[in-house]
């Protein structure tokens, strides 16, 4: 399997917009998604297939993509929105399922 | 509304055996593909294992491979890990969760059950 690279931290005041970055040689071939996790919560997904959003998460969250680099894009942040944030994509490696995650950013709302 | 609730984990000794157990409830069960991902204490997500919708095609992680068993009965609408030979770094919370789309080029995992700790130590 292959690698995604996130940056450990990322940190915005309130209001601001943050993104955080996903990286990996197999995301031109591959669709992203993003996964928001709160303390002592279960991963929710936010984004999907690069930037598409499922029902319930707000308009603030946005995903792009770009070569190797995929972005996560809160605008307007709100304190609310402090969590870890996990980029992942499918391997094509042929194992059944297999998914594959980056390290995790931490986003700090100032 | 579609609910995952895990169960099954504990502390188990080095070499030691656990089965977890995933219910399902709120969608239709055998409409969907399901995964297990763990995650270390203080760490990052680690995807397990998957399964197909009737159990006809599963993957492993390289980590696990040969000693982890997924399966799943869709009259119980419930997965299963069964975790043999197990060793300390196999430590973590873990979590089923619904494989919404498949394919070998895209899928993703969605919602999550809140997971059942396992604890490897002598």
């Amino acid at each position: 399997s292959y690698e995604l690279t996130q940056p450990p931290s990322v940190s915005v005041s309130p209001g601001q917009t943050a993104r955080i970055t996903c990286s990996g040689d197999a995301l031109p071939k591959q669709y992203a998604y993003w996964y928001q996790q709160k303390p002592g919560q279960a991963p929710v997904l936010v984004i999907y297939k690069d930037s598409e959003r499922p029902s319930g998460i707000p308009e603030r969250f946005s995903g792009s993509s770009s070569g190797t680099t995929v972005t996560l894009t809160i605008s307007g942040v709100q304190a609310e929105d402090e969590a870890d944030y996990y980029c992942q994509s499918a391997d094509s490696s042929g194992t059944y399922g297999e998914g594959v995650f980056g390290g995790g950013t931490k986003l700090t709302v100032l | 509304e579609v609910q995952l609730v895990e169960s099954g984990g504990g502390v188990v000794r080095p070499g030691g055996s656990l089965r977890l157990s995933c219910a399902a409830s709120g969608f239709t069960f055998d409409d969907y593909g399901m995964s297990w991902v763990r995650q270390a204490p203080g760490k990052g997500l680690e995807w397990v294992s998957g399964i197909n919708w009737n159990g006809g095609s599963t993957g492993y992680a390289d980590s696990v491979k040969g000693r982890f068993t997924i399966s799943r009965d869709n009259a119980k609408n419930s997965l299963y890990l069964q975790m043999n030979s197990l060793r300390a770094e196999d430590t973590a919370l873990y979590h089923c969760a619904r494989v919404p789309q498949y394919s070998s080029s895209s899928h993703w995992f969605d919602p999550w059950g809140q997971g059942t700790l396992v604890t490897v130590s002598s």
